[in-house]
């Protein structure tokens, strides 16, 4: 069965904690990407990763870490440096094409509160 | 930063009718894809248009882009109650990289029976 899963699907954190979100695809997609969604919003773009060990900042890395140690992975830390972090995150992944016409495919989201 | 930005913010419609959403954005752009998201759910991809692309048709859709005005429209017709979600452009602005979509805010679209 294909596709992006996400975990948990609800997040609680005391403010000054840092938390980490789990992404995972099995589509063998080399781009992996995290966005931020607030209350009536569309997505803000945080950090994106074209190839394992290599990442790049978006829109909105203040306050984000990343990494990518495997191909199917792509986990967000939310550090407490993040001033404001309660939100909606998705996960996406596409593949790479030198057109680079590709469709995004998203995760179901987590969704961050801070206590 | 919010490349597309959609219009209407919110539509309600009844079943049976059409439902246009339009949106427009600032810088050029490679191609301009279309999603719709459930509510609290993840996004699902709808239609993709090239820039080179002026109308593209899958099922009950229709996208057109008007790449000298900035601007694209999606239209659903024969709409149903199944429709209801958000309704998000994105523009890809890269070429030969990573595709970083700049997304819009979004149309709310309401269908009733």
């Amino acid at each position: 069965d294909g596709g992006i899963t996400q975990s948990p699907k609800y997040l609680f954190r005391k403010e000054g904690q840092n938390v980490t979100l789990s992404c995972e695809q099995n589509l063998n997609h080399d781009a992996m990407y995290w966005y931020r969604q607030d209350p009536g919003q569309g997505l803000r773009l945080i950090y994106y990763s074209q190839i394992v060990n290599d990442f790049q900042k978006g829109d909105i890395a203040e306050g984000y870490s990343v990494s990518r140690e495997k191909k199917e992975s792509f986990p967000l830390t939310v550090t407490s440096a993040q001033k404001n972090p309660t939100a909606f995150y998705l996960c996406a992944s596409s593949t790479l094409t030198p057109l680079n016409n590709n469709e995004q495919f998203f995760g179901p989201g987590t969704r961050l509160t801070v206590l | 930063s919010q490349q597309g930005e959609e219009d209407p913010q919110a539509l309600s419609i009844q079943e049976g009718e059409n439902a246009t959403m339009n949106c427009s954005y600032k810088t050029s752009i490679n191609n301009l894809q279309w999603y719709r998201q459930n509510s609290g759910r993840g996004l699902v991809h709808l239609i993709l248009i090239r820039s080179n692309e002026r109308e593209k048709h899958s099922g009950r859709l229709r996208v057109t882009l008007d790449t000298s005005k900035k601007s694209s429209s999606l239209l659903i017709t024969a709409s149903r109650a199944a429709d209801t979600a958000s309704y998000f452009c994105a523009t890809d602005a890269e070429t030969g990289t990573a595709s970083k979509l700049t997304f819009g805010t979004g149309t709310r679209l309401q269908v009733t029976l």
